[in-house]
């Protein structure tokens, strides 16, 4: 059982435009959350991260929003460059356990 | 110089042999983890560890096994290895801070024939 899904194995952008990935989980008891970001040959890295007392985190480019009744967290990365083609991961766990769940992953293809 | 390292980065083998991935960090940090990660699946825990006496299994441990030498320092082994447990591998480690984003190695990609 898939705890952590994102449902859409790939997007394109253009380059400046918003790029949008979604993330839907079902266990309530997540209470963090991550975006990680992987280039082919390489581990994942952290891109942002929202807590469930917020519904919204911002890092320049990148904004995490969190809807907890929908059970949903998208990450909208405005405006899209080349450089941000990749796959991008999200991550749920619960507080204290420090254990992560990740979703499949969806691949981020911007183009010039 | 990179604060998590793996060794081997890839390994081909056969059915049955016996492989060890090793992961090495030099960022402090208490916590490390394997996962690995499989086309569509994403990435899945297979341990983690919290301190040196502490080994913990993941989602999906059978067929693994772990040994945490040092803070530093943190294996993981296939005592019997099988194709299905062709996948890339993934270390990690992160501190105990609130929540601790977790800092993943390059990857080992093991090839089981």
């Amino acid at each position: 059982d898939q705890q952590v899904k994102q449902n859409s194995p790939s997007l394109s952008v253009q380059e400046g435009r918003i790029s949008i990935l979604n993330c839907d989980y079902t266990n309530s008891m997540f209470d963090y959350f991550l975006w990680y970001k992987k280039y082919p040959a390489e581990g994942p890295t952290f891109l942002i991260s929202i807590s469930s007392i917020k519904d919204k985190n911002e890092d320049g480019r990148f904004t995490v929003f969190l809807n907890k009744s929908a059970k949903h967290l998208s990450l909208h990365i405005v405006p899209s460059q080349p450089g941000d083609s990749a796959v991008y991961f999200c991550a749920a766990s619960v507080s204290g356990t420090y254990k992560y769940i990740f979703g499949t992953g969806t691949r981020l293809k911007v183009l010039a | 110089d990179a604060d998590v390292t793996q060794t081997p980065r890839n390994r081909i083998t056969k059915t049955g042999k016996r492989i060890m991935l090793e992961c090495s960090q030099t960022k402090g940090h208490d916590r490390m983890y394997w996962y690995r990660q499989d086309p569509g699946l994403g990435l899945r825990l297979i341990y983690y560890s919290f301190d040196v006496k502490d080994i913990n299994k993941g989602e999906i441990s059978d067929g693994y096994s772990v040994s945490r030498q040092a803070q530093a320092k943190f294996s993981l082994s296939l005592e019997s290895a099988i194709p299905n447990q062709t996948a890339l591998y993934f270390c990690a480690t992160s501190d105990s801070g609130r929540g601790g984003e977790q800092f993943f190695g390059p990857g080992t990609r093991l090839t089981v024939l």
